[in-house]
């Protein structure tokens, strides 16, 4: 069965350089969640979107920006990157709003690495 | 501070061993979730629990959700090495799309 797709897998950039992360959900679900998970910690809940709009925002830094698209898959748009966000960033999907009680399918993850 | 707390934080046992990692809060949940991480991957949905005092087993693994729904405990009957990986709890409130994570609790099963 088709999972969550992430891309890319692994990331390095310079500080204050910008990164792009893109999700492809499972078909068919509409909700996507982005994820930071730093080193040993849990993972942070960053924002999340239900039929292209913005439905719930957590600990998302005002230089990160996010979106979904018309075919739902979501991109995090990261700018003057900081040797902080270092971490992995995962997307979940769900189908329908309101569906975290049933739990998440996540994507593989995309490692960040900022030099 | 932790909305989820999770206990302990590390374990390393015996292949063969019994062990229980807790997930506890001062906050009344909609659902609880646990996950099993492995380095490099994302979280697996291993099960979820919506009414309190519910318990689920998946094969070796019992989990319980408490009758006040603040808490949760997962049970690994005779741990393989299989078993090594983080383990985390998740909660979600009120019924909305907000799910926090607990710490985690990383499993080692030495063969």
């Amino acid at each position: 069965a088709a999972g969550v797709i992430q891309s890319p897998r692994h990331l390095i950039k310079e500080k204050r350089e910008t990164a792009t992360l893109k999700c492809y959900p499972i078909p068919r679900h509409d909700t996507v969640y982005w994820y930071q998970q730093g080193p040993g910690q849990d993972p942070q809940f960053l924002i999340s979107f239900y039929e292209k709009m913005q439905s719930d925002k957590g600990s998302i830094p005002d230089r990160f920006s996010a979106q979904q698209f018309s075919d739902y898959h979501s991109e995090l748009n990261m700018s003057s990157l900081e040797l902080g966000d270092s971490a992995l960033y995962f997307c979940a999907s769900s189908l329908g709003h309101g569906t975290a009680l049933y739990g998440y399918t996540f994507g593989s993850g995309t490692r960040l690495t900022v030099v | 501070t932790q909305l989820l707390e999770q206990s302990p934080q590390f374990l390393s046992i015996q292949e063969g061993e019994n062990l229980t990692v807790y997930c506890n809060s001062s906050s009344v949940f909609s659902s609880l979730q646990w996950y099993r991480q492995e380095p490099g991957e994302g979280p697996v949905l291993l099960v979820t629990v919506v009414t309190g005092g519910e318990v689920k087993k998946l094969k070796r693994l019992t989990f319980q959700f408490g009758d006040a729904r603040k808490d949760s405990s997962l049970h690994i009957t005779a741990a393989q090495p299989g078993d090594t990986g983080l383990y985390l709890c998740a909660g979600v409130r009120n019924n909305n799309n907000d799910m926090r994570f607990g710490a985690g609790t990383r499993l080692t099963v030495k063969p």
